[in-house]
């Protein structure tokens, strides 16, 4: 079946940075795109970009634009999310979701909090 | 920027009970609209894609309508599994975005 299994939790200082993992398996990692989604402790989601990742190709959402840097290995089916210049209300659960070219989230991955704390 | 404004932000009710959950776009989103029911501690899980197209292995008690601006979820019969968090998604333009969810509590 369709996976995606993110890596463990984290702790970080503020100004580190933090790179969550999303491995997929149960499809062509490369038929799909990739998004990366937060959630802070009880918040709403918010959206942060998308890989594509049979080109390497990114989009990011314009808040996170200098800070984020989303990459991926085929090799391994594996999508990358890096967050730098941690503050701490960058303190939430990160999700990847899948999606075809356009459109809805499915599946998520279980989530990876991190929290950024000094 | 499309805003995703959902209301009730909370609504309680029983089991067996009829409920609807609306969600507004700031502007035109034809049917590009999801949605997700979120349990505490887990990730959303996808229920509604295109406005009103159900997603494979959810219960039929479950439905959306809606377009252009103006969205529904409808659950039928409420079952003890339906209390969770909803959010609704709009997937027209970027950044997407998602309402801020509607907690639905045991009356």
């Amino acid at each position: 079946q369709v996976q995606l299994v993110q890596s463990g939790a984290e702790v970080k200082k503020p100004g580190a940075s933090v790179k969550v993992s999303c491995k997929a398996s149960g499809y062509t990692f490369t038929g799909y795109f990739m998004h990366w989604v937060r959630q802070a402790p009880g918040q709403g989601l918010e959206w942060m970009g998308w890989i594509k990742p049979n080109s390497g190709d990114t989009k990011y959402a314009e808040k996170f634009q200098g800070r984020v840097t989303m990459t991926r290995d085929t090799s391994i089916s594996t999508a990358y999310m890096e967050l730098s210049r941690l503050r701490s209300d960058d303190t939430a659960v990160y999700f990847c979701a899948r999606t075809p070219a356009v459109g809805w989230f499915d599946p998520w991955g279980q989530g990876t909090l991190v929290t950024v704390s000094s | 920027d499309i805003q995703m404004t959902q209301s009730p932000s909370t609504l309680s009710a029983s089991v067996g009970d009829r409920v609807t959950i609306t969600c507004r776009a700031s502007q035109s989103i034809s049917s590009w609209l999801a949605w997700y029911q979120q349990k505490p501690g887990k990730a959303p899980k996808l229920l509604i894609y295109k406005a009103s197209s159900l997603e494979s292995g959810v219960p039929a008690r479950f439905s959306g309508s809606g377009s252009g601006t103006e969205f529904t979820l409808t659950i039928s019969s409420l079952q003890p599994d339906d209390f969770a968090t909803y959010y609704c998604q709009q997937y027209h333009s970027y950044p997407y975005s998602f309402g801020q969810g509607t907690k639905l509590e045991i009356k």
